[in-house]
Formats: C-alpha cells, sequence, structure tokens
C-alpha cells in the first residue's frame, strides 16, 4: 500500500539551532515529491519538488534532498519566521493523484 | 499575484443543509481540486476537474459533490451536511503536475 510518513510530528527548536525534517514514503511508481510549507489558517504554499533519487534543492535556509526511500528537508540556522507545518507529498502515475504525510509543525522558538 | 480564491473563510452550518464552497482561479488553469484536512490525516482529495465540466472522484467523494461550469471556478457542494464533515476544505489549482497553488481555506463547521 502507498505510503507517507513525516517524522517528527512536531519539533521545537531554538533560533540558529539547525535540524531536519524527514519524509518516508513506500510508493510505486513515484514521478515527484513535493515539499510545502502552510501557516496557521492558510493554504500550502509550494516550496520544492524533487524527481529523482540524489536530486538536492535549497532556497535560503531550506534544502531538500531525495533518495529513493526517504526525502529530508534541512533548515540551517532557523528564524522564527520559519515557524509553520511543513508537508511532503508524493505524485504517482499520470492522474495528479498526490499523496500527503500528515505534516512536521516546526516551532522556533526566538 | 497569482491567486486562488475560497469565497468563505469561515462557515458555521446545520446539520442536513446543503452546502456550497466556491472557489475561483485567476491563472487560466486547466486542474482544479478540492481537497479536506484534518489534524493527523494529511490533506485527502475529494475531487478534482482537469477540464471545464469534467470531473474525477478522488479518494473521499461520498457525500460531496462537485460543479465546473466555467475553467477559473470549481464549487463543491455538501449535499446534506453532517458533522464528520467538519474540517478545513482546500482548494487547489495548477497548470502542471509540479506547481499546486491552494486557496486559504475554508473552516467548516457543522453543528
Amino acid at each position: 500500500e502507498d505510503q507517507v510518513t513525516q517524522s517528527p510530528e512536531a519539533l521545537r527548536l531554538q533560533e540558529g539551532e539547525s535540524s531536519s525534517l524527514n519524509c518516508s514514503y513506500t510508493v510505486s511508481g513515484l514521478r515527484g515529491l513535493f515539499w510545502y510549507r502552510q501557516d496557521p489558517g492558510k493554504g500550502p504554499e509550494f516550496l520544492f519538488t524533487l524527481y529523482s533519487a540524489g536530486e538536492e534543492k535549497e532556497k535560503e535556509r531550506l534544502k531538500a534532498t531525495l533518495t529513493k526511500k526517504e526525502s529530508f528537508l534541512h533548515i540551517t540556522a532557523p528564524k522564527p519566521e520559519d515557524s509553520a507545518t511543513y508537508l511532503c507529498a508524493l505524485l504517482k502515475g499520470s492522474n495528479y493523484q498526490l499523496i500527503w504525510g500528515a505534516g512536521t509543525k516546526l516551532i522556533i522558538k526566538p | 499575484d497569482v491567486k486562488v480564491t475560497q469565497s468563505s473563510r469561515y462557515l458555521v452550518k446545520r446539520t442536513g443543509e446543503k452546502v456550497f464552497l466556491e472557489c475561483v482561479q485567476d491563472m487560466d488553469h486547466e486542474n482544479m481540486f478540492w481537497y479536506r484536512q484534518d489534524p493527523g490525516l494529511g490533506l485527502r482529495l475529494i475531487y478534482f476537474s482537469y477540464d471545464v465540466k469534467m470531473k474525477e472522484k478522488g479518494d473521499i467523494p461520498e457525500g460531496y459533490s462537485v460543479s465546473r461550469e466555467k475553467k477559473e471556478r470549481f464549487s463543491l457542494i455538501l449535499e446534506s451536511a453532517s458533522t464528520n464533515q467538519t474540517s478545513m476544505y482546500l482548494c487547489a489549482s495548477s497548470r502542471d503536475r509540479d506547481l499546486f497553488t491552494f486557496g486559504s481555506g475554508t473552516r467548516l463547521t457543522v453543528v
């Protein structure tokens, strides 16, 4: 069965304390993996797409990496404004079906 | 700035009411989606549409229907609202598979 698991469910860090969020998956026919950021009371906002194992993408303090079984979202020297829920989603097949993880709630304390 | 606009941020409806959730996008996207989001469950696809007057069931279509009469507008209909449909509803649109733009969501409470 296709499955996406994000860990941890919640992560509290001090400002400047680097860490990683994990998205592990078992999906057949993976076509892409997406990372989104969601602020309270808002819809998810697109961050990255990764298509193949070994691929990496960066944006400001965030870097996303992909292996055959999992993806990491590394956050370097985070700031309080990085606090949000981070969602990963997998695209399989060609019918626009995304399989979503439950998200990691990240809290950065000043 | 491109946008997906959901007509209501908060709604409170009574059990058995027919509820309409409206979504409009200004990006000329062919594909539009309705999701619901519940704590610990992630986003679950209710319906999607890849063209005007076309619709496809997602993972949890029971109790819902949709309408897409114009390219920019995708409506979600709860035929007879029930308390287990209390949730955050998110509309999204996309031109390609790798960029979904979401609306701000409608938090629906059914009492």
